[in-house]
């Protein structure tokens, strides 16, 4: 079956203990990205990958971080989370090209104490 | 920066009408997408619809499109209470790169049984 995992799905943690959300995808797509989402502010973009090591800024980075070693993984990493990253977050993929839709995994509700 | 916007922000209606959502957004696209979004999860591509495009359906599922007044409608016809959700329109920007993929804000439906 064709999808986007994410772990984990839920997580609480304390400000400034680093940790890495996981997102791997099975349809050997070259785009992967991830957003946030909050209350009043809908999706916004934090990081995207066009393919592997070639990654780039989105709307909102500050206080991430993201590596793309392997195309099917592109983990968001928080190295000092602080609570302005309580959010839910989801990662996308979809195949190369000018247009297509994005597939998103069921997302990781992050709540930094 | 949010380019779509919906509207209305929420809506409620009673299952077997129809629902009508919008989409504005501002600068020049390539193509605008509706996604829906069940509560907290991911979300799930409905349809695409191309610049050059004016209408679209996909079974219960219609999509308009005009360039001239940088706006979409997404109509969904004999509503059902399983329709209830979060829709989000996204827009790709024309010039070529579809990466920085931009979402609105939502429309809530509520299809009451």
């Amino acid at each position: 079956e064709a999808q986007v995992t994410q772990n984990p799905r839920y997580l609480i943690t304390v400000t400034g203990k680093k940790l890495t959300v996981t997102c791997s995808q099975n349809m050997n797509h070259e785009y992967m990205s991830w957003y946030r989402q909050d209350p009043g502010l809908g999706l916004r973009q934090i990081y995207y990958s066009m393919n592997v090591e070639v990654t780039d800024k989105g709307d909102v980075p500050e206080g991430y971080k993201v590596s793309r070693k392997e195309k099917r993984n592109f983990p968001l990493i928080l190295e000092s989370p602080s609570p302005n990253q309580t959010s839910l977050y989801f990662c996308a993929s979809r195949a190369s090209g000018n247009t297509g839709e994005l597939f998103f995994g069921e997302g990781s509700r992050l709540t930094v104490l | 920066s949010q380019q779509g916007e919906e509207d209305p922000q929420a809506l409620s209606i009673q299952e077997g009408e129809n629902a009508t959502m919008n989409c504005s957004y501002k600068t020049s696209i390539n193509n605008l997408q509706w996604y829906r979004q069940n509560s907290g999860r991911g979300l799930v591509h409905l349809i695409l619809i191309r610049s050059n495009e004016r209408e679209k359906h996909s079974g219960r599922l219609r999509v308009t499109l005009d360039t001239s007044k940088k706006s979409s409608s997404l109509l969904i016809t004999a509503s059902r209470a399983a329709d209830t959700a979060s829709y989000f329109c996204a827009t790709g920007p024309s010039g070529g790169s579809n990466y920085k993929l931009t979402f609105g804000k939502g429309t809530l439906l509520t299809v009451n049984p």
